[in-house]
């Protein structure tokens, strides 16, 4: 069964970081692209980062490039979001997702991470 | 980017009844090399991910009800809910991944 579990969230304050993680079993990991997706309070659903298998190649949306970095320990089969610079509008449920290939197969549960003074 | 606007934002339709939600691209999802729209729907419910229901615009994924049908090819496509149940209550997201991965706004469905 594939299962896909972040960690990492919680309140932090305007300007500072905070790393996610995400834990993956079930399936090969390091054969497939992985993603991060947010969904701010009330709001709908926005892609904000992938890697590829071997992570070599990143992307990112406009919104969080040169502030968020995504990287992946295909060893421990684990992929991470390292957010940088944080604003209130970051305020969001992160979630992993993997990939079908295509569209979003797979998604974990879910970290809050709260940006607040 | 693509952008991707659903109609009607929200809809409540009675037990039973037809659910049609639309959604349309910025620019064409279709791949002429292998004759498919880049173009998935999801369905999400209160505090829980996205549950990916459609994929390729018309292809059930696996133990989704076939009460759910998607169709449309280019920048229009609709998903339908022929007979409205009330675990279907959830937000549903169409989804393109022909260039990056964009969501629309998402549509509400209620029972009326």
């Amino acid at each position: 069964e594939v299962q896909l579990v972040e960690s990492g969230g919680g309140l932090v304050q305007p300007g500072g970081s905070r790393r996610l993680s995400c834990a993956a079993s079930g399936f090969a990991f390091s054969t497939y692209w992985m993603h991060w997706v947010r969904q701010s309070p009330g709001k709908g659903l926005v892609w904000v980062s992938g890697i590829s298998s071997d992570g070599s190649t990143t992307d990112y949306a406009d919104s969080v490039k040169g502030r968020f970095t995504i990287s992946r320990d295909n060893a421990k089969n684990m992929l991470y979001l390292q957010m940088n610079s944080l604003r209130a509008e970051d305020t969001a449920v992160y979630y992993c997702a993997r990939v079908r290939p295509g569209p979003f197969q797979y998604w974990g549960q879910g970290a809050v991470v709260t940006v607040s003074s | 980017d693509i952008v991707m606007t659903q109609s009607p934002d929200s809809l409540a339709v009675s037990l039973g009844e037809r659910a049609t939600i639309n959604c349309k691209s910025s620019q064409s999802v279709f791949y002429r090399s292998n004759n498919k729209n880049y173009l998935a729907w999801y369905q999400q419910k209160p505090g829980q991910p996205p549950k990916l229901l459609i994929n390729w615009a018309s292809i059930r994924e696996s133990g989704v009800p076939d009460r759910f049908s998607g169709s449309g090819s280019g920048t229009d496509f609709t998903l339908t809910i022929s007979s409205l149940q009330v675990e279907d209550v959830a937000v549903y997201y169409c989804q393109q991944f022909y260039t990056g991965w964009t969501f629309g706004q998402g549509t509400k469905v209620e029972i009326k």
